[in-house]
């Protein structure tokens, strides 16, 4: 079965760094990329940035660049998202998704997804 | 803001059809293929409509997809209670160079 398996939970205080992570099963994990999209509390989706996992390349969105950083480590098929010193605007479920069985910037399979709460 | 625009809210009764819009630029929608997603409550989103107008396998051939210059539209045939859910289009945009997604509109059943 192909998914994606996000970490659990976290809860942090501001100021704290964090790394979350999203490991792909039952696919070339190399082959498609990883996508990063947060929705904030009662709000709507956002396309954070992405990575190939062949090579680590990333893009991210203008919004989110220089905020977050996405990595890879492609011999345990696991993508991260890290935040160096959070804030309480990044409380937010963040969800990883890959486009595998379609064509284009579209994503097919999604991760669960992982709540960050930060507060102090 | 969003980049891409859509409403916030649409409604129908059982059995009715409902069309939800998506406007863009020639940057993202008027260059790119246009993707719909699907928001159950307290779930992920999934992919209900990719490449404009296709289905992923699964996908009741009751949402459709359409596009025309720099807007896209999501139709709903036949609806149904378990249709209740935000529903967001996407595209690439080139300006921009990453992905972009309309702000969700909420679908009532009434």
């Amino acid at each position: 079965e192909v998914q994606l398996v996000q970490s659990g939970a976290e809860v942090k205080k501001p100021g704290e760094s964090l790394r979350i992570s999203c490991k792909g099963s039952g696919y070339s994990f190399t082959s498609y990329w990883i996508n990063w999209v947060r929705q904030m509390p009662g709000k709507g989706l956002e396309w954070m940035g992405r990575i190939d996992p062949s090579d680590s390349y990333t893009n991210y969105s203008p919004s989110f660049q220089g905020h977050v950083t996405i990595s890879a480590d492609k011999s345990i098929s696991t993508a991260y998202l890290q935040w160096s010193s959070l804030k309480a605007s990044d409380t937010a479920m963040y969800y990883c998704a890959s486009g595998i069985a379609v064509a284009g910037s579209s994503m097919d399979v999604w991760g669960k997804g992982t709540t960050v709460t930060v507060s102090s | 803001q969003s980049v891409l625009t859509q409403p916030p809210s649409a409604s129908g009764t059982p059995g009715q059809s409902v069309t939800i819009s998506c406007s863009g630029s020639s940057s993202n929608i008027g260059s790119k293929t246009v993707n719909w997603y699907q928001q159950l409550p307290g779930t992920a989103p999934k992919l209900l409509i990719y490449s404009n107008n296709q289905r992923p396998s699964g996908v009741p051939d009751r949402f459709s997809g359409s596009k025309s210059g720099t807007s896209a539209s999501l139709a709903i045939s036949g609806l149904q209670s378990e249709d209740e859910a935000d529903y967001y289009c996407a595209a690439w945009d080139d300006s921009l160079n990453g992905v972009v997604f309309g702000g969700g509109t909420k679908l009532t059943v009434l």
